[in-house]
């Protein structure tokens, strides 16, 4: 199994730039792509897709949200941060089968 | 506009079973890969496993390989999640998405059916 491994939290203060890291036991590339997604969870919601494919940003998503890595390191980056992206914060892969990391909260300072 | 719409709350006894539905709308059922999440009071996403919309053939992560059934009414745009034998920790909420074959990622949500398990 690809195990994806996250900080539980994160606390950042309104307008500052919010890097929230993914690290997976594997390598989740393949033929040019990077199978990992992020996904925003706030208190009794769904969760929202952000990004797909490490880097591209989700329809309707604003590009204050963007997302980079490759093999078993991946970073969601929030810049700037406002009020309302307090949430949970999960990364995704789906290289092989699919896993999701144990999710970072994202709290204001 | 795209919806993936579950079925209401439900409250068991240990042992009993339940179903669970998930009706899409707004695209062609079979276009997309229907995935499960479960989510535990407090905690964090549990992959459950994905049904081919196409061929019927569900998959199942490891841990729910045995009391859980991933089912579709296809002319209904419908799947299903049946728990059997059902265990105080099966108690959470449990989830539908869409899942896109080219990239893998889940890019609608169903907004959840909460599962609570108690004698």
């Amino acid at each position: 199994d690809i195990v994806l491994t996250q900080s539980p939290a994160l606390a950042v203060s309104l307008g500052q730039r919010a890097t929230i890291s993914c690290k997976t036991n594997q390598n989740v590339d393949y033929y040019g792509n990077s199978y990992m997604h992020w996904y925003q969870q706030k208190p009794g919601q769904q969760p929202k897709l952000l990004i797909y494919l490490a880097s591209n940003l989700a329809s309707g998503i604003p590009a204050r949200f963007s997302g980079r890595g490759s093999g078993t390191d991946f970073t969601l980056t929030i810049d700037p941060v406002e009020a309302d992206d307090t949430a949970t914060y999960y990364c995704q892969q789906s290289r092989n089968l699919w896993t999701f990391g144990g999710g970072t909260k994202l709290e204001l300072k | 506009q795209i919806q993936l719409v579950q079925s209401g709350p439900e409250l068991k006894k240990p042992g009993e079973s339940l179903k669970i539905s998930c009706k899409a709308s707004g695209y062609t059922f079979t276009d997309y890969a229907m995935q499960w999440v479960k989510q535990a009071p407090g905690k964090g996403l549990q992959y459950m496993g994905w049904i081919n919309t196409q061929t019927g053939k569900p998959t199942y992560a490891d841990d729910f390989k045995e009391r859980f059934v991933f089912s579709l009414e296809t002319s209904a745009s419908t799947a299903y999640l049946q728990i059997n034998n059902l265990k105080n920790e099966d108690t959470a909420t449990y989830f539908c998405a869409r899942g896109r074959w080219l990239g893998g990622d889940f890019d609608y949500w169903g907004q959840g059916v909460m599962v609570t398990v108690s004698s």
